[in-house]
């Protein structure tokens, strides 16, 4: 199975502020053949379901706004907020679908200073 | 608007059994890929099966820690996938969410709370 890690667990930011978000997958989720990143990331708000934010690693869904930003290729990810507001308050997950059994990082919690 | 709703969440002993549905909704279920993901309380989310549409071979994968105690099934005719769970442990005690599947996870129900508890 592959091992999702992510750091850190919790993130304390000012409303504005820049917050960044690291996942590490235990083998390569890179897929050659198409050149893609089998990556994604969902946040998660209480008492509602997860949203899928990015998927192939920096694709932005539909509806997100622009300040979530998604790199990186290979084993290392990272999920950026540019510029923090109070709706982003959640615990956000990566994901890889590289290969079954699909698993998720155990979450970053961010929270607001 | 397209949307998934689960049910049949209920408070089961150890050893019971439950199954639980999901209704979707203003898409094309019997294309879609449907999951079940879950979330046991105060941890993170884990996937706990897959089952493939109908023209794709309608074969199922599960998790490790379900395998051979939960099956998943699907009637097209209903929009409806289930997720059939049998031999009910402690530790499966999470709120349940059926997803469809495009590789990534992108539409996801509000779950429904399965407590296993005597």
């Amino acid at each position: 199975d592959i091992v999702m890690t992510q750091s850190p667990d919790s993130l304390t930011v000012s409303l504005g502020e820049r917050a960044t978000i690291n996942c590490k997958s235990s083998q390569s989720v890179f897929y050659s053949s198409n050149s893609k990143n089998y990556l994604a990331w969902y946040q998660h708000k209480p008492g509602q379901p997860p949203m899928l934010l990015i998927s192939w690693a920096s694709t932005r869904e539909s509806g997100v706004p622009d300040r979530f930003s998604g790199s990186g290729s290979g084993t290392d990810f990272t999920l950026t907020i540019s510029s923090l507001q109070a709706e982003d308050l959640a615990v956000y997950y990566c994901q890889q679908y590289y290969s079954a059994p699909w698993t998720f990082g155990q979450g970053t919690k961010v929270e607001i200073k | 608007e397209v949307y998934l709703v689960e049910s049949g969440g209920d408070l089961v002993k150890p050893g019971g059994s439950l199954r639980l549905s999901c209704s979707a909704s203003s898409f094309n279920f019997s294309i879609a890929w449907m999951n079940w993901v879950r979330q046991a309380p105060g941890k993170g989310l884990e996937w706990v099966g897959r089952i493939r549409s109908k023209t794709d071979g309608g074969t199922t994968d599960y998790a490790a820690p379900v395998k051979d105690r939960f099956s998943i099934s699907r009637d097209d005719s209903k929009n409806t996938l289930y997720l059939h769970m049998n031999s009910l442990k402690t530790e499966d005690t999470a709120v349940y969410y059926c997803t469809t599947q495009r590789g990534f996870f992108d539409l996801w129900g509000r779950g429904t709370l399965v407590t296993v508890s005597s």
